[in-house]
Formats: C-alpha cells, sequence, structure tokens
C-alpha cells in the first residue's frame, strides 16, 4: 500500500517567489493534515481538512499562505510570496476519520523548503 | 495555553541499556498522547498511542506509562539498539479538536 506522497521534495525560490506543494493521502484516509517543521523543533500545524472541508485552519497565516483540497483526496499548499522566514520543511500527513483520537497519523516525507 | 514538554534535547545511552524519555505537559490531562519517532530527512513515524485511562501500554521493546497525577508520560526503549538512535516526539490533542499538537523532540543516540 503506498503511503503519504509529497513533492516536491525540495525546494529552493527566492523571497517574494510564490510556491506550492502537493500531498497525495493514503487511499480512504477522510482526514488530512499541513504541518510546519522548523529545524530542531515539533511539526507545527497549519491545517486539517475532514474530507474537502478545512475544519481547523486557524494555525495558518492566510496572508501568505493558501491551501485547498479538491474533491477531498489531493491537496495542495501555496505560499505567495515566500519569505525568508518560510524556509522549512513542509509536512503532510492523513488518517482515518476522526483523526488523532482513534489512531495514528501516517506522515509524508515532506517538503523542503528553502528561500534565499 | 496548554503546553507539552520535552524535558531533554538530547539523550545519549549505551547499547543494551533502557532509555527512558519524558513528555510533561501543564493544566488540563489529555485524553491520549501519541509517540513518534522520526529519521534525519524522513517524516514522523507513529510507535503507540496511550489513553488517560490507561496506565501502560507495551509494544515489543517500547513502553509507554501515562500519570495523569505528574502529567507525564514517560517512553522507555529496552535492550536499546544503535538502530533506535532517531528523534522520538511525544503529541496529543490540545483542544480536545482532534488535532494533534507535537512536542520539540527529543534526539537518542544509542552508544554501540
Amino acid at each position: 500500500e503506498a503511503g503519504v506522497v509529497q513533492s516536491p521534495r525540495y525546494k529552493i525560490i527566492e523571497k517574494k517567489q510564490p510556491v506550492a506543494f502537493w500531498c497525495n493521502p493514503i487511499s480512504g484516509h477522510n482526514t488530512l493534515y499541513w504541518y510546519l517543521q522548523n529545524l530542531g523543533q515539533g511539526p507545527e500545524l497549519l491545517i486539517r481538512y475532514e474530507n474537502e472541508e478545512a475544519v481547523d485552519d486557524s494555525q495558518l497565516p492566510k496572508d501568505r499562505f493558501s491551501a485547498e483540497r479538491l474533491k477531498g483526496v489531493d491537496s495542495t499548499l501555496k505560499i505567495q510570496p515566500a519569505e525568508l522566514g518560510d524556509s522549512a520543511v513542509y509536512l503532510c500527513a492523513s488518517s482515518l476519520a476522526g483523526g488523532g483520537n482513534t489512531g495514528e497519523l501516517f506522515f509524508g516525507e515532506g517538503s523542503r523548503l528553502t528561500v534565499l | 495555553s496548554q503546553k507539552i514538554e520535552q524535558n531533554s534535547e538530547a539523550l545519549n545511552i549505551q547499547e543494551g541499556k533502557t532509555a527512558t524519555l519524558t513528555c510533561n505537559y501543564t493544566n488540563y490531562s489529555p485524553a491520549y498522547l501519541q509517540w513518534y519517532r522520526q529519521d534525519p530527512g524522513r517524516g514522523p513515524v507513529f510507535l503507540l498511542l496511550i489513553r488517560e485511562n490507561e496506565k501502560e501500554k507495551r509494544k515489543e521493546r517500547l513502553k509507554v506509562t501515562f500519570d495523569t497525577t505528574l502529567k507525564q508520560s514517560l517512553f522507555h526503549i529496552t535492550a536499546s539498539q544503535p538502530a533506535d538512535s532517531a528523534t522520538y516526539l511525544c503529541a496529543y490533542d490540545q483542544t480536545g479538536a482532534n488535532n494533534l499538537f507535537f512536542g520539540t523532540g527529543t534526539r537518542l543516540t544509542v552508544i554501540p
């Protein structure tokens, strides 16, 4: 069974440029998360989807970040324009409906963003 | 607001010994805690989930305890091996809305 797939694995851009990350969750997983992880820190939640609905986006900096999950499967996280401080690893995770209370989160390998 | 703290950034132990990692939380007791392993350049991998009404959970060489009086979870790896070297993250549901929040992690190094 395929795991959570993210692309690209690495992205280097100049500040003020846009960037987009794509995530394909495990088949059948209704819940999808985007996390941000800075070096030496734990993952920080950005947004959580239940199917196509963003049920918690309170941690998403909406002035420059946006996300969508069309048809309740794949998801895209976009940053426009990127700032130096956005350099981090962006992790996507999925789980069965109910989120962490019912079991584990499955993470992708992450997309490492470097903003110059 | 609720905080979760892993109070060791790094832990070095000798092969064969038991590694004990600590996760502390403030304020109210979460309904459950989860533990994950993360290798460099990889995403976290789920290890164990323990609920507040469970004192202890085991999986092979791993053991997790949950003490609501001390507001603490302990994660043990017995008979540690160099392959156990990784960062271990604890995570909990801060708001009861099934959003998982992570601690900063403890980097474990098992020395041969």
